[in-house]
């Protein structure tokens, strides 16, 4: 069964610089979370869309916004990076159509900010 | 707020025997959904077992189970027959339901099956 695909799968960035992230959720899923996950802790609510539209927004920094295309690709933009930036970024997808809200996660994007 | 606790950092138990994470929650909501997330060492985060809050009857995937205690508001995750593949971090978490099923989790549990 096709699964969440994230890209890149590891990124190496500076201070200051930008980053993207891409998310394909599963086909047929309408909605996208994304996630942050420090070394040895739990995942981090950023935010959160359905249909196209943001629904949910958690813990992220005003230098970071995202956002869901027409096709339900989400991406990431993190701007003027800082070292605490350095994480792991997951994607996770759902269909609310289902019901069931299961959340299916990405393989992740390892950021680090040298 | 909802806020989710798993008092066990970490547990150890040999192949082949059974082992239970415990994990409890504190909300005022009747409707949510809990989830039990397993996270190997290639940290890919993969969805081991849901359960719904409305029913009473503990959800169960092959050798994984749960002990559901919504009084109690208690959420354990039983692994027979214990796998080394099954060392990993666990995480409880939590959904509230008919909202924006953003996902609350505990601290997470590791897991060491040992041969």
């Amino acid at each position: 069964a096709a699964g969440v695909i994230q890209s890149p799968r590891h990124l190496i960035k500076e201070k200051r610089e930008t980053a993207t992230l891409k998310c394909y959720p599963i086909p047929r899923h309408d909605t996208v979370y994304w996630y942050q996950q420090g070394p040895g802790q739990d995942p981090q609510f950023l935010i959160s869309f359905y249909e196209k539209m943001q629904s949910d927004k958690g813990s992220i920094p005003d230098r970071f916004s995202a956002q869901q295309f027409s096709d339900y690709h989400s991406e990431l933009n993190m701007s003027s990076l800082e070292l605490g930036d350095s994480a792991l970024y997951f994607c996770a997808s759902s269909s609310e159509l289902q019901g069931t809200h299961e959340q299916y996660f990405g393989p992740g994007t390892r950021l680090t900010v040298t | 707020a909802q806020t989710v606790t798993q008092s066990q950092p970490e547990m150890s138990v040999q192949e082949a025997e059974t082992v239970t994470l415990s994990c409890t929650y504190d909300t005022s909501e009747s409707n949510y959904y809990l989830f039990w997330y397993k996270q190997p060492p290639s940290r890919q985060m993969i969805l081991v077992i849901r359960q719904e809050a409305y029913k009473q009857q503990n959800a169960t995937e092959n050798r994984f189970s749960v002990n559901f205690q919504k009084a109690a508001k208690s959420f354990s995750l039983k692994i027979s027959d214990s796998q080394l593949g099954d060392t990993a971090m666990y995480f409880c978490a939590f959904m509230k339901r008919d909202s924006n099923y953003q996902l609350i989790w505990g601290a997470g549990t590791k897991l060491i099956i040992k041969p």
